[in-house]
């Protein structure tokens, strides 16, 4: 079965601190893999997205996110937080060839960025 | 529509009582998802519809739940003989298929 997997629950950051937030998948075939963002209050949105192509992928705010298919993760990353990233972020994955377009998400991880 | 749509944002039941939450996908999407998110967890998810049918319904968790989609737009999750255990928030998202899903504010279920 699918999974995925978020190993950092709670992060801590002060602001222009440096970002990275692992996402591991299990499944050996085609994904498409997914970062979403839930602010405080709000509704969760989509940060970005890798279909194919380009293995590094950039989203909105800064965002951006490597695939490395090798070792089946899809790790988030930003350069510079800022007070307003304070928020939850889940990694999706969608396996083409399971036959299902079902999405698996991750746990969650949430991330304080002290101002 | 603007977006994703869920009524009602609250509900409150007893033990036992059979609960209807709604679903206004955003126009034009075929697929469209429900999800039940617990406190500190991700969305679990339950079912998905693809047009009027029901293309997955794996993650349902058993048989009180149950979801429809009959004109192919809004869609209904229904829980009978509801249980302490099935509070959560329940999240819709549609999509175009196989591409980002645009997620509701949720209906979020407290069950006494």
């Amino acid at each position: 079965a699918q999974s995925v997997s978020q190993h950092n629950h709670h992060v801590i950051l002060s602001e222009a601190a440096s970002l990275e937030l692992g996402c591991n998948y299990s499944y050996g075939g085609t994904v498409n893999l997914f970062w979403y963002v839930q602010y405080p209050g709000q509704h969760l949105q989509l940060l970005l997205k890798y279909f194919s192509g380009d293995p590094l992928v950039k989203g909105i705010k800064g965002f951006e996110a490597e695939f490395i298919k090798s070792k089946f993760s899809f790790n988030l990353r930003k350069p510079s937080v800022q007070w307003s990233d304070t928020a939850e972020y889940f990694c999706a994955v969608n396996a083409l060839a399971s036959g299902t377009y079902k999405y698996i998400f991750g746990t969650g991880t949430r991330l304080k960025v002290l101002a | 529509g603007a977006g994703v749509s869920q009524t009602p944002s609250n509900k409150v039941t007893e033990k036992g009582k059979y609960v209807e939450l709604r679903c206004d996908p955003i126009s034009g999407h075929t697929a469209l998802y429900w999800y039940r998110q617990s406190l500190g967890q991700g969305p679990e998810f339950l079912i998905y519809f693809q047009g009027t049918g029901a293309a997955d319904d794996s993650g349902l968790p058993n048989d009180r739940f149950f979801a429809v989609r009959p004109e192919g737009s809004v869609s209904t999750l229904k829980i009978q003989r509801t249980e302490r255990g099935d509070s959560a928030v329940y999240l819709c998202a549609s999509s175009a298929l196989g591409n980002e899903q645009f997620f509701g504010p949720g209906t979020r279920l407290t069950v006494l």
